[in-house]
């Protein structure tokens, strides 16, 4: 079993959508968790980073960690084809753990937001 | 400031040899890692540098090697390529592991 396990999709939306993106994981120790967008062929460039539990937002983007249940959710409002990319979810163990330093990536969910 | 940059972009190598991909980064980052990209896998961590003059193993180490030639450079070394090895490999640097920058990638082929 994968320590984080994140449905590939491919998810397609219409514009203006509300879409959730969602990152299951096993390992209690990680404490940091970040997503990355990925548009296609480039390299991966940090959306939303969140440390612990509970929500940040950053205009159209919501990021959500609930430790409890070791599930995170990304959710981006009024969704623009823009938005179309793989969303990537990351996470890291706390100081001190085996995982500091490191991070652990989910497989990476596909989406495309059509006009 | 060209943040991370890799190369080769792109190359086609035959079983066996070998090749070095090259990383540089110009935001004076402490810390470098090594990704390789596969369908369906996510980024998986080959190695990493967390400060010049230290390399640790990632996840997927067996076949690699890399060098932390100094802060601005990390290379990635297949010494004897296998067609398992074709992926996309991307450099990273950070000053917090959290908020790591990504190069452009480099796509190797192993026929």
């Amino acid at each position: 079993q994968k320590e984080v396990e994140q449905d590939p999709g491919p998810l397609s939306v219409p514009e203006g959508a509300i879409v959730s993106l969602n990152c299951t994981y096993s390992n209690s120790a990680f404490q940091y968790f970040m997503w990355y967008r990925q548009y296609s062929r480039k390299g991966p460039e940090l959306l939303m980073y969140t440390y612990s539990s509970g929500n940040k937002e950053d205009g159209r983007f919501t990021a959500q960690v609930d430790k409890s249940s070791k599930y995170i959710s990304l959710f981006i409002r009024d969704s623009q084809p823009s938005d179309s990319a793989t969303y990537l979810c990351a996470m890291s163990a706390a100081a001190g753990g085996t995982s500091y330093g490191k991070l652990t990536f989910g497989q990476g969910t596909i989406l495309t937001v059509h006009p | 400031n060209a943040g991370v940059t890799q190369t080769p972009k792109f190359q086609v190598l035959k079983t066996g040899q070998s090749m070095t991909l090259q990383c540089a980064q110009d935001m004076n980052h402490n810390s470098m890692y090594w990704y390789r990209q596969d369908p369906g896998m996510g980024l998986r961590l080959i190695y990493y540098s967390a400060s010049e003059g230290t390399t640790d193993k990632g996840e997927v180490p067996n076949g690699y090697n890399v060098s932390r030639l100094n802060k601005r450079e990390f290379s990635l070394r297949l010494e004897s390529a296998a067609p398992s090895q074709t992926s996309v490999y991307f450099c990273a640097s950070t000053f917090s592991f959290e908020t790591q920058y990504f190069g452009p990638g480099t796509r190797l082929l192993v026929l």
